[in-house]
């Protein structure tokens, strides 16, 4: 089946810098996406990797490296704002065309 | 405004007691799903629709049914609802279903079952 493991817990100061891990095992391994969800609100996309490498989208940027089945979100110069929490999903070309999202990470940043 | 809205935003029901979430989106997607979310367990896909009457199950959809008859809506429909479906309902749509599309969530229901 697919499973993703994810730290169920961060915490970090404004300014730094935060790694948010996630495991994946899963038979058809497609694609790797990061949500972020604020409390209340509703998931909103990130970002994506389908190779291995890193992926730079302002502050964001994500990692994946397949042999390892394992990515990262790297969040920088962390501001308040960013206190949610984050979801990495994978498409499993094996299980038809749906989504299995990670049970989350939540993020705290604390002043 | 690009969106995807759903209805209602908050239910209280009782058991057995038939209801419909509705969901609608206004981009064109193809792809359309739901999710349930629940405490420590992240979000997981109930069902999906990769277009009109084409629609196939998640990892959770027993109790649930949904219908694609027009590209726009993908309602949920829960026909004897019980309590262990209390929980908070994401409708979600894409362009496609590669994961590189981005997924616009609805702002969700907050469904209580008694």
């Amino acid at each position: 089946g697919q499973s993703l493991e994810q730290p169920s817990e961060v915490t970090a100061v404004e300014g730094a810098i935060v790694q948010i891990n996630c495991t994946y095992q899963t038979s058809g391994f497609y694609g790797l996406s990061w949500y972020q969800q604020h409390d209340g609100g509703a998931p909103t996309f990130l970002s994506y990797n389908a190779l291995d490498g890193l992926e730079e989208t302002g502050r964001f940027s994500s990692f994946l490296s397949r042999s390892d089945s394992y990515g990262y979100l790297l969040l920088q110069e962390l501001q308040m704002k960013d206190s949610a929490s984050y979801f990495c999903a994978v498409r499993d070309s094996n299980y038809g065309q749906n989504f299995v999202f990670g049970p989350g990470t939540r993020l705290s940043v604390l002043p | 405004e690009a969106q995807v809205t759903q209805n209602p935003r908050y239910l209280i029901t009782v058991t057995g007691k038939k209801l419909t979430v509705t969901c609608s989106q206004n981009m064109n997607h193809e792809y359309m799903s739901w999710y349930r979310q629940d405490p420590g367990l992240g979000l997981r896909q109930i069902y999906y629709s990769m277009n009109v009457e084409v629609t196939d199950k998640g990892d959770v959809p027993e109790g649930y049914k949904v219908s694609r008859k027009e590209k726009r809506n993908f309602p949920l429909i829960l026909e004897s609802p019980s309590p262990n479906q209390t929980s908070l309902y994401f409708c979600a749509s894409s362009l496609s279903n590669s994961g590189r599309e981005t997924q616009y969530f609805g702002p969700g229901t907050r469904l209580l079952v008694l």
